[in-house]
């Protein structure tokens, strides 16, 4: 299996821009996690979705910060003006039905908005 | 919420060395799942412990979860440079997985 694919690897863009980041997850998980990480705040989960239907997106910033799933084996992560407070590094992860918890990351997207 | 606090924050050994990091909660675990970090790259799922007094093994790995089930202990043994990263803990609250800060591992050849 190819793990939970993520793109791009490595994004820099200006402040203002908007942003899209991509995953791919494990084919037969259905549930699919976005994770951001920083120093100051360690590991914070973003939004979280269950068959595809969003189910916590409480972690999720602000209104600049969207994300969709249009299907089992795609989702994205949508930032709409950046700022350079989003710098960071961003995970999506996957997970099996009935083993949320158990969750399989993709190599993340680091982000740089100057 | 769940709160996961770990110590050591970060740790340097030398190889061959046994160590333990800890992860200690303001709540009652109904599960605790160790995870593993190298730098750059996300991370990947080690063991996940369930019942008061569960011990698990992987490799020279071993992780326990106490009576009380409010704290959790990862012990290497013969820790080799393989084994440098981040260790993080992690505990189910509501539908999310609540990380701890981390412990950062050094093991020096």
């Amino acid at each position: 299996d190819a793990g939970v694919i993520q793109s791009p690897r490595h994004e820099v863009t200006e402040m203002g821009q908007e942003v899209t980041l991509r995953c791919k997850p494990i084919s037969g998980h259905n549930s699919l996690f976005w994770y951001r990480q920083t120093m100051m705040r360690g590991l914070e989960l973003l939004i979280y979705f269950n068959n595809n239907v969003p189910i916590d997106d409480s972690g999720m910033p602000e209104d600049r910060f969207s994300a969709k799933m249009p299907n089992a084996s795609f989702s994205t992560l949508k930032i709409q003006p950046s700022e350079p407070r989003d710098s960071a590094v961003y995970f999506c992860a996957s997970s099996r039905p009935l083993a949320s918890y158990e969750q399989y990351f993709g190599p993340g997207t680091r982000l740089t908005v100057t | 919420s769940q709160e996961l606090e770990q110590s050591p924050q970060s740790l340097i050994v030398q190889e061959g060395k046994n160590l333990t990091i800890n992860c200690t909660s303001s709540k009652t675990l109904y599960g605790l799942y160790w995870y593993k970090q190298k730098y750059g790259e996300g991370l990947i799922f080690l063991m996940m412990l369930q019942k008061g007094g569960e011990e698990k093994s992987h490799e020279k790995i071993t992780a326990k979860l106490d009576e009380k089930k409010q704290q959790s202990s990862l012990h290497i043994t013969a820790s080799q440079p393989s084994h440098a990263g981040i260790y993080l803990c992690g505990a189910p609250s509501g539908s999310r997985l609540t990380f701890g800060e981390g412990t950062q591992l050094t093991v020096n050849p």
